[in-house]
Formats: structure tokens, C-alpha cells, sequence
């Protein structure tokens, strides 16, 4: 299958500071990602679809100033959580999917984000 | 709306006996229906999918999934429980719509013992 690398796998940070996590699919072009949170032992929670040249759709609840996506190349997407507070610990994952209704996603490691 | 439905919040069985983990969906249309499994502080691997055919759905590691219609249902199956099968294990349909995420039930852990 295809192959999404996510970076990087765990960071820590105080809290008041930025952290970026990047997102790449390494064999096909993504022109769609989507970025994933997920608390311990929960299901993912979709936080916003990230589209190639254009603006994130963030899904409800979700502060778009606070989590800010970018996606400027077809193999490249970025969340940046800013202003990270202790609340914001978690468990980050990207994923990438073909433009099929069909087609599997294809997901990053995961990145482990805890804020002191 | 679509969703996706995982009853159990874990499953326990004995290694070398089958094993079952239960998904419902609700999905207007065609539903394309997935299954993955993740390991602690990793992302997601997929394991399977059904699209459409054959109601028997052969994965990866020997896993299996029934697609039956009528009880809107596509639960995962192994007949013979490793106890590296022991993980999480999320079931997912997509929207029928391209390039949408897909849509994930709560998930359910699998323990095996030995």
C-alpha cells in the first residue's frame, strides 16, 4: 500500500509555543488529507480536511486559529497547534486518501504531542 | 447520515480460537466499508475492505470480514487468535462522495490470551 510519513512522532512543548507536525505521502500525490485527533483508548476524531492549494474545511468545534493547516504541495500537509495549552495533549494522525469513493486512507504514525 | 457502529468496547479470547469483532453501518447507497487495526502509539494499517462482490472479504494476517446486507452488518473474523492479534481495531465506511475522510466507529480492543 501506499506510504504516509508523519513527523514528528512525539514532541514535547511548553505550553504558550507552537508545534508543527508535518504530513507526507511519500509514493502518490494527496490532494486531500485529513488530520485526526484521538484521546486514549478513543475513536479518531476528525478535526478538518486539508485540500491542496486551498483552505482547510475544519469540522464543528474544531478553532481553525488555534490548529492551522497547510497544504502547499500535492505530498505535503502541516498542522501547526499554536498556543498549546496542557488541554491539547494528545495523539495527532494524518491520513491520505485517493480520490476514489472506494479507496482505502492511508495513515502517518501518529504523533504524540504532550504539552507541560 | 452515515455512521458506523462497533457494540463491543473489547473482545477477549484464548489464542487458537476464532475470534469476531461486530460492526454495523448505516449508509445511504452503496456502502464501502473498511476495517483497520492499530497498535499502541501507532497510526492505523488496513486490514481489508468490501466495495462491492463477493460478501467474503480476505485481509491481511489471515483476518476476514462478512458483508451481510440485510443486517446492515460487516463484522471481522480470524479463525485461529494470535495473540499478536491483540490491538485496536477501528471499522470505517466512506461517504459516497470523493475524497471525503472516512468515518470511524469508536473501536474495540481485541485481547488474546495465551
Amino acid at each position: 500500500g501506499a506510504v504516509v510519513s508523519q513527523h514528528p512522532s512525539r514532541v514535547i512543548c511548553k505550553s504558550g509555543t507552537s508545534v508543527k507536525i508535518e504530513c507526507r505521502s511519500l509514493d502518490f500525490q494527496a490532494t486531500t488529507m485529513f488530520w485526526y485527533r484521538q484521546f486514549p483508548k478513543k475513536s479518531l476524531m476528525l478535526m478538518a480536511t486539508s485540500n491542496e492549494g486551498s483552505k482547510a474545511t475544519y469540522e464543528q468545534g474544531v478553532e481553525k486559529d488555534k490548529f492551522l493547516i497547510n497544504h502547499a504541495s500535492l505530498t505535503l500537509s502541516t498542522l501547526t497547534v499554536t498556543s498549546a495549552h496542557p488541554e491539547d495533549s494528545s495523539f495527532y494522525i494524518c491520513s491520505a486518501r485517493g480520490q476514489g469513493m472506494n479507496t482505502e486512507a492511508f495513515f502517518g504514525q501518529g504523533t504524540r504531542l504532550t504539552v507541560v | 447520515a452515515q455512521s458506523v457502529a462497533q457494540p463491543e468496547d473489547q473482545v477477549n479470547v484464548a489464542e487458537g480460537n476464532p475470534l469476531t469483532v461486530k460492526c454495523t453501518y448505516s449508509v445511504s447507497g452503496n456502502p464501502y466499508l473498511f476495517w483497520y487495526v492499530q497498535y499502541p502509539n501507532r497510526g492505523l494499517q488496513f486490514l481489508l475492505k468490501y466495495i462491492t462482490g463477493d460478501n467474503l472479504v480476505k485481509g491481511s494476517y489471515g483476518f476476514e470480514a462478512e458483508f451481510n446486507k440485510s443486517q446492515t452488518s460487516f463484522h471481522l473474523k480470524k479463525p485461529s487468535a494470535l495473540v499478536s492479534d491483540s490491538a485496536l481495531y477501528f471499522c470505517a465506511v466512506s461517504l459516497n462522495q470523493a475524497g471525503t475522510a472516512l468515518i470511524f466507529g469508536k473501536g474495540t480492543t481485541l485481547s488474546v490470551s495465551s
